[in-house]
């Protein structure tokens, strides 16, 4: 299995437009989880879902920021509008019938 | 409310040496706890999970040992090789989900040859 899977890699963009980062867990996995790593706060969740359906979004900072998952091997976190406070690295995981998770290469978010 | 941290937030070791690292929760009532591997500009590898009714988990030079009553997690590195430099993170649940994963801040590990 390639595992989860993150696109893009890096981005780079100026404050006040919108982003998209995509997901696709490993196969058969049903649970879904998106992070955000920054120096000051480490590892923070901001939302997951179980079988497509979100289940806790206690972690999304505010209005700007929103997940979708349309279907078992997609998902989408999205920031309209992006603010400077926002850059991060952005980790999307995945976890199967056993309790580990196992995380993508991130999203590197620089927002200018 | 389940917060948890790791000391050192740096460690430096000469290759060979056997090293632990440290992890303190505060709740007790854990479901389990991992500890994760972080390289530079990379992700998170999961490498051992300790359910709550065990008390070690062992991977080749890797032992993790849980204690609840102390709210103490150690990971035991054996014979530390330059390769095991990366960041260390342990984490547990919030409750009994999987979903929740509470982080450490992470202690990286320089392992000198």
């Amino acid at each position: 299995d390639a595992g989860v899977i993150q696109s893009p890699r890096h981005e780079v963009t100026e404050m006040g437009q919108e982003v998209t980062l995509r997901c696709k867990p490993i196969s058969g996995h049903n649970s879904l989880f998106w992070y955000r790593q920054t120096m000051m706060r480490g590892l923070e969740l901001l939302i997951y879902f179980n079988n497509n359906v979100p289940i806790d979004d206690s972690g999304m900072p505010e209005d700007r920021f929103s997940a979708k998952m349309p279907n078992a091997s997609f998902s989408t976190l999205k920031i309209q509008p992006s603010e400077p406070r926002d850059s991060a690295v952005y980790f999307c995981a995945s976890i199967g019938l056993a309790d580990t998770q196992y995380f993508g290469p991130g999203t590197r978010l620089t927002v200018l | 409310k389940q917060e948890v941290t790791q000391i050192p937030a740096a460690l430096s070791v000469p290759e060979g040496e056997n090293l632990v690292l440290n992890c303190s929760f505060t709740d007790s009532a854990i479901y389990n706890l991992q500890w994760f591997r972080q390289d530079p500009g990379k992700g998170l590898t999961s490498l051992l999970l300790i359910q709550s009714s065990q008390r070690e988990q062992t991977s080749g030079r890797l032992n993790a040992s849980l204690d609840k009553s102390s709210g103490r997690s150690t990971l035991y590195i054996a014979a530390s090789q330059p390769g095991d430099s990366a960041t260390y993170l342990c984490a547990s649940p919030l409750g009994r989900s999987q979903g929740n994963l509470i982080f450490g801040k992470g202690t990286k590990l320089s392992v000198k040859p």
